[in-house]
C-alpha cells in the first residue's frame, strides 16, 4: 500500500534555531497537511495545503511556520526560529480529494532543547 | 476547548469479546466523523467514517454509531483481537467536501486486546 514518508524520524535542535521538516506525499495525492502532537495532548492541526497554496491554517501556524512543495513532490514544514513549546510529533497527512480520508506519514519528533 | 473529548483514556477487553470506544463533541456543526487507529512510533492509519446523515456505518468487524442528538458517537470492534490493542482516536471535520482535511481530534483512548 502506498504511504506517506517523513523525514528526519527524529530531530533534535537548540532553541532560536530553524529546522525543516520533509514529508514525501503519495503520488497521486494532491491536498496535504501538517499535524503536531505534543507528549500526552492531542492531535493538532496546523496547515493545509492544496494547488501550491495555504487554504487553511489554526491558530498555531503563527509567522514562524511556512510550508511549500519546493520541487512538486516533497512538502515541507519550516519553523524559522524554534522555541521550547515547538517541541512535539509532527505529522504529514495527505488526501486524494478532500473528501477522503487522510493517509498519514510515521512523524518527526522534534525536540527543542 | 475540548470539542471532541474521548473520556475514557484507556480500555481493557478480553480477546473475543466486544471493544466499545466512546467520543463526545460539542460542536453541533460537525457533520462528518472518522476514527483513526495509532500504534507507537507510527502515524495514525483510518479506519472507518460515518457522515452525520447517517447513524451507522459498519465495515467488517468495525461499527461506528452516531447519535446527534446526543453528539455522541462510539466504535465497536467485535471479535475483539490482541492486533486490535493500539491508541484510537476520534476525529470531527466541520464541513463535508469543505475543511475535510481540518480535523479535530480527541485526546485517544488506549486499548488493550488481552488475549
Amino acid at each position: 500500500e502506498p504511504e506517506v514518508t517523513q523525514t528526519p524520524s527524529h530531530q533534535v535542535t537548540q532553541m532560536g534555531q530553524e529546522v525543516i521538516l520533509r514529508c514525501v506525499p503519495i503520488s497521486n495525492h494532491l491536498y496535504f497537511y501538517w499535524y503536531r502532537q505534543i507528549l500526552g495532548q492531542k492531535v493538532e492541526f496546523l496547515v493545509s495545503f492544496y494547488n501550491n497554496e495555504i487554504s487553511e491554517k489554526s491558530e498555531i501556524f503563527d509567522d514562524q511556520f511556512s510550508v511549500e512543495r519546493p520541487d512538486g513532490s516533497n512538502f515541507t514544514l519550516k519553523i524559522r526560529s524554534t522555541k521550547l513549546e515547538d517541541s512535539a510529533m509532527y505529522f504529514c497527512a495527505t488526501g486524494q480529494t478532500q473528501n477522503e480520508k487522510l493517509f498519514f506519514g510515521s512523524g518527526t519528533q522534534l525536540s527543542v532543547l | 476547548d475540548q470539542q471532541v473529548k474521548q473520556n475514557s483514556p484507556s480500555l481493557s477487553v478480553q480477546e473475543g469479546r466486544i471493544s466499545i470506544l466512546n467520543c463526545d463533541y460539542t460542536n453541533s456543526m460537525f457533520d462528518y466523523f472518522l476514527w483513526y487507529k495509532k500504534y507507537p512510533a507510527e502515524g495514525p492509519t483510518f479506519l472507518i467514517s460515518i457522515s452525520s446523515i447517517k447513524d451507522k456505518n459498519e465495515d467488517g468487524r468495525f461499527t461506528v454509531f452516531l447519535n446527534k442528538s446526543a453528539k455522541h458517537l462510539s466504535l465497536h470492534i467485535v471479535p475483539s483481537q490482541p492486533g486490535d490493542s493500539a491508541v484510537y482516536f476520534c476525529a470531527a471535520s466541520l464541513e463535508y467536501g469543505g475543511s475535510q482535511g481540518n480535523l479535530i481530534f480527541g485526546k485517544g483512548t488506549k486499548l488493550s486486546v488481552k488475549p
